[in-house]
């Protein structure tokens, strides 16, 4: 069962610049989606969030884009600092019942100063 | 800011042994949630628990594991019989509760885990 997928293992980007994490599903279904960050021995954050009625989320550095057509989504943080070196989660939801979150594999994104 | 809170945070066992973790959530969120990770795989989705009942329950949730809210604080996952394969990281969560229609995400507060080693 693979509904989300995040297909890169690991990302690395250097601070300053601009770090994109993608992120497709399969299931049109989904109602929301919403990305979640997740240090070592620490629990999964959350981050940022999209219903599937929008195409574009921002909140300070961090910008969620949806395309519904391709099933995809993406993950911008610019500017990419080191506190930002994580595991980031994307992760989806249906609008029914108790909303479980359904989560891809996850990327591990490292900063390089 | 409110937090949720697990213990114990690493237990080792035995095989065949019973298992209990805990979690304190969010005071004032009414759904709760039990994932986990094994080493180097995605975050699964065991439970959730609305109204002092199961509300959804995966494959993995099996007659080996139940869930509990004794006193109104803690929600527990219990697992009966440990095996091998239970070796992994579990999540607690906690949300308010989805807030009907399309007027936000049902975000998820987690736990920092509680990490099962079955030996």
């Amino acid at each position: 069962d693979q509904q989300v997928k995040q297909n890169s293992p690991s990302l690395s980007v250097q601070e300053g610049r601009i770090s994109i994490l993608n992120c497709d599903y399969t299931n049109s279904m989904f109602d929301y989606f919403l990305w979640y960050k997740k240090y070592p021995a620490e629990g999964p954050t959350f981050l940022i969030s999209i219903s599937s009625i929008k195409d574009k989320n921002e909140d300070g550095r961090f910008t969620v884009f949806l395309n519904k057509s391709a099933k995809h989504l993406s993950l911008h943080i610019v500017p990419s600092q080191p506190g930002d070196s994580a595991v980031y989660f994307c992760a989806a939801s249906f609008g029914q019942g108790a909303q479980k979150l359904v989560f891809g594999q996850g990327t591990r994104l490292t900063i390089n100063p | 800011e409110p937090e949720v809170t697990q213990t114990p945070s690493h237990q080792v066992t035995q095989m065949g042994q019973e298992v209990i973790l805990r979690c304190v959530p969010i005071s004032n969120h009414l759904y709760f949630y039990w994932y986990r990770q094994i080493l180097g795989q995605k975050v699964e989705f065991l439970v959730s628990f609305y109204n002092n009942e199961i509300s959804e329950k995966s494959e993995i949730f099996d007659d080996q594991f139940s869930v509990e809210r004794p006193d109104g604080s803690n929600f527990t996952l219990k697992i009966r019989s440990t095996k091998l394969e239970d070796s992994a990281m579990y999540f607690c969560a906690s949300s308010v509760g989805p807030t009907g229609g399309r007027s936000g995400a049902n975000v998820l507060t987690f736990g920092a885990g509680s990490r099962l080693t079955v030996l």
